[in-house]
């Protein structure tokens, strides 16, 4: 069976960079059918698209964040990872990373638990 | 972008009733709609994707439909276990989800 689990700190300051990590187990990173992806909540708010990438290295990201984002994979540690720029308060989100199928409808499957990231001096 | 709103933002209903939620796209995503599922302290679950195929697990009681921009899901009778928030998304123009939809026990 296949899990994601989101790693990282949970604190970071003002205008550093936030980095997350996204293991994933039980499947492979390398499969053509999927995009890896991240999906933020702010506290009691909706969902927002991050972006995501393929194997191929192919990456999708959100235009709000472009700017500041980096979607990376490793296929040799299956894992793939977020950076993201220039944090500000409005960055403090719960964080999911999620298996996107690619079908006719991009849709997402198995998510990670979330993990907490505060940006907070 | 393109706006995906839910409506209504919360639905009081008791168990057993019918729930009929509602998401209504700015622009035609055709059928590629999908919707989750989320309960507190939990990652959100896909329950539909294309409109309305049932995603694997997914209960009889859930249903979607629709196409273009408006679009419903269904939960037929509910549970107790069905009290939760309910996002659609969309990824015919980028990738949006809705605002939600929370159902409450009356």
């Amino acid at each position: 069976q296949v899990h994601l689990q989101e790693s990282g700190p949970g604190l970071v300051k003002p205008s550093q960079t936030l980095s997350l990590t996204c293991t994933v187990s039980g499947g492979s990173v390398s499969s053509g059918d999927f995009y890896w992806s991240w999906i933020r909540q702010h506290p009691g708010k909706g969902l927002e698209w991050i972006g995501y990438i393929h194997y191929n290295g192919n990456t999708y990201y959100n235009p709000s964040l472009r700017s500041r984002l980096t979607i990376s994979i490793d296929t040799s540690n299956n894992h793939f990872s977020l950076k993201l720029t220039s944090v500000t308060a409005a960055d403090t989100a719960l964080y999911f990373c999620a298996r996107g199928i690619i079908a006719d409808m991009l849709h997402f499957d198995l998510w990670g638990r979330g993990t907490l990231v505060t940006v907070s001096s | 972008e393109l706006v995906l709103t839910q409506s209504p933002a919360t639905l009081s209903l008791s168990p057993g009733e019918r729930a009929t939620l509602s998401c209504r796209a700015s622009q035609s995503v055709r059928n590629y709609l999908a919707w989750y599922q989320q309960k507190p302290g939990q990652a959100p679950r896909l329950l539909i994707y294309d409109a309305s195929k049932r995603a694997t697990g997914i209960p009889a009681r859930f249903s979607g439909s629709g196409s273009g921009t408006d679009f419903t899901l269904t939960i037929s009778s509910l549970e107790p276990e069905d009290f939760a928030v309910y996002y659609c998304q969309q990824r015919d123009n980028w990738l949006t989800f809705g605002g939600g939809t929370r159902v409450e026990i009356k």
